[in-house]
């Protein structure tokens, strides 16, 4: 167990929806990563936040947006959802505290989402 | 852009023998880290082995140790004594000072274990 925790662990859906998926990183970890693992793309970086604030982006969608609350919990929003955006969904928390930091992220259990 | 590339889908291995998954990048930085990632049949994905490429000596832990060639860009993985619970997916995956982290990963390599 990572200390990381993500819900829900499955979400199926319809094409058009919009959905959310939560993580909470470990106790002590400020900053929180998104990634997106699917068939044809693999795993891919997709979003970070250090306490509440944005400090990283990388292919991510205009349709997908993400925030973090107070309690450092993150939340990862996907809407007009399409058939290709099936996929398992990880959320990573670390230490790191600023770009200099490249401490080890340990990862949630994923939430695999599938769009109908 | 930096890349990861791991050349072989897929490998397999006796139980109780070595292997060894390959795996090479492409950066112009100086200052970064690599790292394995091992992905059971459960999906959760587990830190394996870190390597910092400042430092010269290879990193280990336990039956895992990594040849890491800087000049080379090329940073292995080798496992000994295999064992049934080492099957699974493994990635390889890069970072570098003044990224804030992010991790780039390599396409993965599937491990068999056979008894």
């Amino acid at each position: 167990d990572s200390g990381v925790t993500q819900t829900p662990k499955h979400l199926i859906t319809a094409t058009g929806q919009r959905v959310t998926l939560r993580c909470s990183p470990r106790s002590g970890d400020l900053s929180v990563y998104w990634y997106q693992q699917s068939l044809d793309q693999g795993l891919q970086f997709l979003i970070q936040y250090y306490n509440g604030e944005e400090r990283a982006k990388g292919n991510i969608l205009e349709r997908f947006s993400a925030q973090q609350f107070p309690d450092l919990h993150s939340e990862l929003n996907l809407s007009s959802l399409e058939l290709g955006d099936s996929a398992l969904y990880f959320c990573a928390s670390s230490v790191a505290l600023s770009e200099y930091d490249t401490d080890t992220q340990y990862f949630g259990p994923g939430t695999r989402l599938t769009v109908l | 852009a930096q890349t990861v590339t791991q050349s072989q889908p897929e490998m397999s291995v006796q139980e109780a023998e070595t292997v060894t998954l390959s795996c090479t990048y492409d950066t112009s930085e100086s200052d970064y880290y690599l790292f394995w990632y091992k992905q059971p049949p459960s999906r959760q994905m587990i830190l394996v082995i870190r390597q910092e490429a400042y430092k010269q000596q290879n990193a280990t832990e336990n039956r895992f140790s990594v040849n890491f060639q800087k000049a080379a860009k090329s940073f292995s993985l080798k496992i000994s004594d295999s064992q049934l619970g080492d099957a699974a997916m493994y990635f390889c995956a890069y970072t570098f000072m003044g990224s804030y982290g992010k991790l780039t990963f390599g396409q993965g390599t599937i491990l068999t274990v056979h008894p």
